[in-house]
């Protein structure tokens, strides 16, 4: 099956901060999701994001499918920005069917 | 428009006993996919479901556990004779159909416990 890595597994930050999550795979995708899991356990959806570049206030992601690779950008951070940073993505190959394969994540603090 | 329902949101139960997990996908969405996630661990894939069909259950342990999508009411996972390893955060997500990879949208998960 796929392989799905992100980068940093742990990222500390002072609130006002930019950073960069990295989110490399292994093979074909016809989709790319960013996700945060905020510290009550939910899961929000960030960014559907198969190709290209899109923004959505301090964040913005872009993905270049040809390279296999997704960055996740979050800009001025705040404290409310902690939690674990999820990539997931689809093969666009074999039998995968519609199943998301997710990375293990990037723990995010953000410290006042 | 609400979004993905699940409930019960935590659930307790002892060795042995049956656990039932409710998922209602999003309004006009046909496609209800059920991931696992073990403590400290990410998310995990178990089964991806139409209604009355289930379509891939690759992902689903050979023993106990079981899904169903039925033509009416909600999508349940039940897991019968739960033990310890089976304490997870169990979510439910749906998509209005499979084809080109359509964003996927998750409920807040069932958070089963096993004493």
């Amino acid at each position: 099956g796929i392989q799905v890595e992100q980068s940093p597994p742990d990222l500390i930050l002072q609130e006002g901060a930019n950073s960069t999550l990295r989110c490399n795979f292994s093979d074909s995708v016809n989709n790319l999701q960013w996700f945060h899991q905020n510290p009550w356990g939910q899961l929000i959806n960030l960014f559907y994001i198969p190709s290209g570049t899109k923004q959505n206030g301090r964040l913005s992601a872009t993905t270049v499918a040809t390279e296999r690779y997704s960055l996740l950008y979050i800009s001025s951070s705040q404290t409310t920005d902690s939690g674990v940073y999820f990539c997931a993505v689809r093969h666009a190959g074999g039998t995968s069917y519609g199943k998301l394969t997710f990375g293990q994540g990037t723990i995010l603090t953000v410290h006042p | 428009n609400a979004g993905v329902m699940q409930n019960p949101r935590h659930l307790v139960r002892r060795r042995g006993q049956e656990a039932r997990l409710r998922c209602s996908p999003m309004k006009g969405h046909s496609h209800v996919y059920w991931y696992r996630q073990l403590p400290e661990e990410g998310l995990k894939f178990m089964v991806y479901l139409q209604k009355e069909n289930i379509i891939d259950e690759s992902g689903m342990p050979k023993e106990r556990f079981s899904a169903e999508f039925p033509k009416e009411g909600p999508s349940i996972l039940r897991i019968q004779q739960v033990v310890r390893g089976d304490s997870a955060a169990y979510f439910c997500a749906s998509s209005p159909s499979q084809q080109g990879g359509n964003e996927q949208f998750f409920g807040p998960g069932t958070r089963l416990t096993v004493l």
